[in-house]
């Protein structure tokens, strides 16, 4: 079964400063990758996703992130924070055949002024 | 394009009673999904339509748990009996179709407080 884990619950930048969520996978087989972003009181909304073309896959909002298949890993990343970044942040895998999302625990980001 | 409705957005009900949740999918989305996020819990699907058939319900409990999405648009999800446990934002979800390119669109959700 395919999992995610979201390393650090919270994650407290400054304005302008570089954004990096963690976010590793577990799968027996090569996954497709996901973060989506929750906004207070809003439902959840799709940053980017990995479909097993380009390893790095640009998304919304200057977001970005990187498959690394040798480290397991998907990190999710933004040169440079604005206060409208604040939210919670999801990962989530699911297999190339079935496309059921699992998510991770979610990071939610605090941007200082 | 109007986006994935749910109602209610905020429910508080006594642990025993029951309780119903109403969505309505994005027009022309075959596919529609619930979720339960539990406060520090990422979502995790409950069940899973396609038009009004279940695809998935092997996470749902279905000892108390019920959904149906009978004209293959909107759909209800109820709980009864709830209990505590079952406090959770009620997350609805659509797509056309089951590819990986068919975005799944997710409504704002209904919060459940069991007391």
């Amino acid at each position: 079964a395919q999992s995610v884990t979201q390393l650090g619950s919270h994650v407290s930048v400054s304005e302008g400063a570089l954004v990096l969520l963690r976010c590793n996978y577990s799968s027996s087989v090569p996954p497709y990758l996901f973060w989506y972003v929750q906004y207070p009181n809003q439902g959840l909304q799709l940053l980017l996703k990995y479909t097993s073309a380009a390893t790095l896959v640009k998304g919304i909002n200057g977001f970005e992130a990187e498959f690394k298949k040798s480290e397991t890993s998907f990190h999710l990343t933004k040169p440079s924070a604005h206060m409208s970044d604040a939210a919670e942040y999801f990962c989530a895998v699911s297999d190339q055949n079935d496309y059921k999302l699992s998510f991770g625990a979610g990071t939610t980001v605090t941007v200082r002024a | 394009e109007a986006g994935v409705a749910q109602s209610p957005r905020y429910k508080i009900i006594e642990k025993r009673q029951s309780v119903a949740f109403w969505c309505n999918p994005i027009s022309g989305h075959a596919t529609l999904y619930w979720y339960q996020q539990i406060l520090g819990q990422g979502p995790k699907l409950l069940i899973q339509f396609q038009n009004n058939g279940v695809v998935d319900d092997s996470q749902l409990p279905k000892d108390r748990f019920s959904a149906e999405r009978l004209k293959g648009v909107d759909s209800t999800l109820k709980i009864q009996p709830a209990k505590l446990e079952d406090s959770a934002v009620y997350l609805c979800a659509s797509s056309s179709g089951t590819s990986v390119n068919n975005e799944q669109f997710f409504g704002p959700g209904t919060r459940l407080t069991v007391l």
